[in-house]
This record gives structure tokens, C-alpha cells and sequence, in this order.
């Protein structure tokens, strides 16, 4: 089993939807959480981090942590086609050491 | 740019050569990881450094890979005796270390090993 799982998508939604993307983890020690955007042939751009469980909020962008059920989401509210990109979960434990990510969600956002 | 920076961004090398990447991380960060990325899938742990104690190694990382991060700034990844299954894009990251989040990560050094 992998530490991290998260749908690869692809997921296509119409300009002005609310996306919600989601990954979870098998490892109870994960503490950190963090969302990546990636552009094709880019580096991964860091939007969202996240230390145990609760909320956070970011302009258009949320992220969720449900340590209990070992489920992490990010939404995007009021999406726009220049969000078209992969997005990544990544998580690490308190040693912070070494990040586990997931293999990504593709995003495509149509005009 | 006071971001990560990789060189060169692209690399196009024949079976058996060696190749090196090199990485600046951002300023002051003493936290440097080197991760891999292969079409399709999300970015892997290969090794990392805090200043210059490279203090965790991946097994994925044979005895072909080395990498290094003399007087704890920059940091070098060295491929001996490149294989096809190593084409990939190698992606280095730096973090502040004084929380344990917040990778920040540089455009990515991409192999083709032909």
C-alpha cells in the first residue's frame, strides 16, 4: 500500500465550479500536509500547508485535514481556466525529514 | 529571482555517460532535498541534506547517484553511468527548517538518457 493515495483524474469542470480534490494516507504520524500546483513541465508551486487538523483558507482556496480519517482535500472556489495544472498532495511526519506525495489529479478548467 | 535554481534545465546524454546537477536553494534555507519525478506520477525522495550533513538517503538512490552540498550553500546530484530508467526530471527543494513544511522547490532538471 502506497503512504499516499490520490486520484489521478483527469478532472474536467466548466470556468466558475467549485473543484474539490483529495488524498489520503495511511500513515497516522503525518502531521504536515501541503498542496502543490504543477504546470506541465514546471516545478511543483507550493499553495497550501497545513499542520494537524482543521481549516484553512487562502483567497479562492481551502484546505481541509481530517486526521481521524486520514483524508486531506483542497477546493477551489470560483475556478478559472488559469488553474488548469496537476495538483499534488504531499505530507510529512514530525521528523519532517521526508515529504510522501501523491501522484497527482489532472485539472482542466473549460472556458 | 531569490527562488530555487537548478542547472541546467535540460540534459540530453548517451547510455554509460555521467551527468551532474547542480542546485541553489533559497537563501538561508538549510534544509535541501533532491527529489524525482517520472511522467505520470508525483515527485519521489531521493536524499537530503541539513547544511552540509546529507542526513537521510532514499533506496532508490544506487550507488550510481551522488550528491553533495559542500560548505552547506549549493548542492550537486551526480548520475555515473547513466541508464535509460534514469530519464526522468530531478527536482531539488529548499526549506527554512525552522518549521518541518514548506517545501519550496525549483523548476526541475529534466534527463533524457538516450
Amino acid at each position: 500500500q502506497k503512504e499516499v493515495e490520490q486520484d489521478p483524474g483527469p478532472l474536467s469542470v466548466p470556468e466558475g465550479a467549485i473543484v474539490s480534490l483529495n488524498c489520503t494516507y495511511s500513515n497516522s504520524a503525518f502531521q504536515y500536509f501541503m498542496w502543490y500546483r504543477q504546470y506541465s513541465r514546471k516545478g511543483p508551486e507550493l499553495l497550501m500547508y497545513t499542520y494537524s487538523s482543521g481549516n484553512k483558507e487562502d483567497g479562492r482556496f481551502t484546505a481541509q485535514v481530517d486526521k481521524s480519517s486520514k483524508y486531506i482535500s483542497l477546493f477551489i472556489r470560483d475556478s478559472q481556466p488559469s488553474d488548469s495544472a496537476t495538483y499534488l498532495c504531499a505530507m510529512s511526519a514530525n521528523t519532517g525529514n521526508q515529504f510522501y506525495f501523491g501522484t497527482g489529479t489532472s485539472l482542466t478548467v473549460i472556458p | 529571482d531569490t527562488g530555487v535554481s537548478q542547472d541546467p534545465r535540460h540534459k540530453i546524454t548517451k547510455r554509460g555517460q555521467n551527468v551532474t546537477f547542480r542546485c541553489d536553494p533559497i537563501s538561508e534555507h538549510n534544509r535541501l532535498y533532491w527529489y524525482r519525478q517520472t511522467l505520470g506520477q508525483g515527485p519521489e525522495f531521493l536524499t537530503y541534506f541539513q547544511n552540509e550533513a546529507q542526513l537521510e538517503k532514499s533506496r532508490l538512490l544506487s550507488d550510481r547517484f551522488s550528491a553533495e552540498r559542500p560548505k552547506g550553500s549549493f548542492s550537486t546530484l551526480e548520475i555515473q553511468r547513466t541508464e535509460q530508467g534514469d530519464s526522468a526530471m530531478y527536482l531539488c527543494a529548499s526549506s527554512p527548517g525552522v518549521s518541518f513544511g514548506e517545501l519550496f522547490f525549483g523548476e526541475g532538471s529534466r534527463l533524457t538518457v538516450l
